[in-house]
Parts: C-alpha cells; structure tokens; sequence
C-alpha cells in the first residue's frame, strides 16, 4: 500500500533539544494528522491540521500544513525522555482512507 | 470516554486456526477502520465501516480475512484459517466525521501472532 515518506527516520537528540521531522507526499492532501506511537501501544493524536499553511500548537509540540499540501512538518521543543516513541504522519485526501507515512524514532539521550 | 476497545491485547494461535479480534469504537463515531502493521509495511487500512456498513475492504489481503460491524457499538476482524505471514498488530479506529473533525482514534491493538 502506499505510505508517505518521513525524514528523518530516526533520530538521537539531547534532552532540552527542539526536533524537527517532516512528512512528504506526491500527493495532494486536504488534512493532515501527527500520531505519536509507545512500545505495546496505539498511535496517539497530536495535531490535526486542515488548512493549507495553517500552523497549530500543542504544548511543546507545533505542526505545519505545507503551503504545497504535499507536505506537513512537526516540530517539538526542549524535548524531554517521554517524548521517545514512533512519530507517524498521516494524509488525507478527498477519501476516508488515511496514508500513513513511515515513521520517525525519536530517542532522547537524558 | 473510554475511547477505543480491543481484546484480546495479545493472541498466540496455530497456523489454521480460526481467530477473532473484537473492536469497540468510540461512542457516536460514524466510522470505524481496521488497520494491519507490520515493520515491513507500516500502517495498512485493511477495511472500513460507515454507519456499520463496509464502504471499502480493497485492502483485505485475501479472502481468508472477513470483517463485520453488526451495530455501532461492535466490530470483528476474523481469519480463517490463520497462517504465519498473518502474525501482526492489528489496530482498529473510530472516527466522528462531523463538523469537519477528520481526526481517528485509535485502539491499543491486538498482537497476534501465528505459529
């Protein structure tokens, strides 16, 4: 199936760093959704985003909808060690079937 | 809200054996996805439901995979007979689709794996 492609695929940061990872797509997307994977677990949301351009914040967390709408970006400040999980993307187009996007592995040296 | 249920969590079978996995969407939620994943796949829409009818199941890998929804409140992904290859997370997902929210929920999954 397809899947969209998320940079980087993983990642060592320092506790107290700002990460960024983003997520492209060929396609064109209507909304854009950010997950946050645990071990044993479910994706949890983050951040949705509708809007092309449109830029939302939760906490330390802040997504971007790409101007192009084939692209999204998430940023997290001062990161902490419970911030270490799979960071999923997702695109939606003009369908109810959500394209996951490759993850990206955080972990966070204390 | 409870949010998303499934059990079993975990699920060892043998090869051949019939297996079920139970869903319990979000209370309202108009549409309910199973989702298959796999390191070498990721996150896989298998088949999703809308008002408990099946609106798209082209992601069922074969015929062995069969999925119902018989009321809002209850979903079940079964396969018969089961094989190796079928060992997997499987997740499911509800979703409101109302007033613009396009946001899924997931449940904690259900880790089968198939000997």
């Amino acid at each position: 199936g397809q899947q969209l492609n998320q940079s980087p695929q993983s990642m060592f940061i320092q506790e107290g760093e700002d990460v960024s990872m983003n997520c492209t797509s060929s396609s064109i997307f209507n909304t854009w959704l950010w997950y946050k994977q645990d071990p044993g677990e479910g994706p949890v949301l983050l951040i949705a985003l509708y809007k092309a351009g449109e830029l939302t914040s939760n906490g330390r967390l802040t997504a971007q909808f790409g101007i192009t709408r084939k692209d999204s970006f998430l940023n997290i400040s001062a990161s902490i060690p419970s911030d270490v999980g799979i960071y999923f993307c997702a695109g939606l187009s003009g369908t109810y079937k959500y394209i996951f996007g490759t993850g990206t592995r955080l972990k966070v040296l204390a | 809200d409870a949010g998303v249920i499934q059990s079993p969590r975990h699920e060892v079978t043998e090869m051949g054996q019939e297996v079920t996995l139970r869903c319990k969407p979000i209370s309202g939620h108009d549409y309910l996805f199973w989702y298959r994943q796999t390191m070498m796949r990721g996150l896989e829409l298998l088949i999703y439901f809308n008002n408990n009818v099946p609106i798209d199941d082209s992601g069922m890998p074969e015929d062995r995979f069969s999925a119902k929804m018989p009321n809002a409140s209850f979903s079940t992904l079964k396969i018969q007979p089961s094989e190796p290859r079928d060992s997997a997370v499987y997740f499911c997902a509800s979703s409101p689709w109302t007033g613009g929210a396009r946001e899924a929920f997931f449940g904690q999954g259900t880790r089968l794996t198939v000997v």
